[in-house]
């Protein structure tokens, strides 16, 4: 079982470059998610995706756009890497949690680390 | 502002030794309170906890929630080299899309 696929693992880039980050899951979930991991502050959400053909911004969205370009793929890009966006970048999926419904997990991939000089 | 925060932030023992992780929380609509355990790449779900005073028990770990007083805590009884990993205290709000709140992880490290 896949589970959350990321790619890629790792990347460097330069300042000003960009990139788009790929997420796959194969759990028929309805809602996705991007996480970026920095020391000493947890997971902070950029982007979520309740359902397809819905996104919405979390905490930090500020120089990151996201598709969902179908039930099973929900990307991240980054137009103009900066130094800032240096992190680890998570992906997860989750059955929808919304307003009387059971609470569901999320389930994360392993990650892609990424470095911007 | 909606916080989890975990203590100690980092933990070292040796194998054998039983180890109990904290988790405080702050979190508004409060719906549920997870475990995961972060080794090098995924974090992987351990526990969710909806409901005051039932612990849950997977092996040798366990957990339990006081809802009244906004505390979680995470034990690991005779701990292994594998234990060694950073531990998430995660609580889900209630808005629609089941907004989490992360702590900063407390990092086990088990020696043998």
């Amino acid at each position: 079982n896949a589970g959350v696929t990321q790619t890629p693992k790792f990347q460097v880039l330069k300042t000003g470059q960009s990139m788009t980050l790929q997420c796959a899951q194969d759990m028929n979930h309805n809602s996705m998610y991007w996480y970026r991991q920095d020391p000493g502050m947890g997971l902070r959400l950029i982007y979520y995706s309740a359902s397809e053909g819905t996104t919405d911004k979390g905490e930090v969205p500020n120089g990151y756009n996201v598709s969902r370009l179908n039930k099973r793929e929900f990307s991240l890009r980054l137009e103009s890497a900066a130094p800032s966006q240096t992190s680890v970048y998570f992906c997860a999926s989750s059955e929808k949690s919304g307003a009387g419904r059971r609470y569901q997990p999320q389930h994360f991939g392993d990650g892609t680390r990424l470095s911007i000089l | 502002e909606d916080k989890v925060v975990q203590s100690p932030l980092s933990l070292v023992v040796h194998e054998g030794d039983t180890v109990t992780l904290n988790c405080s929380y702050e979190v508004t609509n409060f719906r549920s309170l997870l475990w995961y355990k972060q080794e090098k790449k995924a974090p992987t779900f351990l526990f969710m906890l909806t409901s005051s005073g039932i612990e849950k028990k997977s092996g040798r770990l366990s957990s339990i929630l006081d809802k009244k007083e906004l505390f979680s805590i995470l034990n690991i009884t005779a701990t292994q080299t594998g234990d060694s990993a950073i531990y998430l205290c995660v609580c889900a709000g209630g808005t629609s899309y089941g907004k989490l709140t992360f702590g900063q992880g407390t990092i086990l490290t088990v020696h043998p």
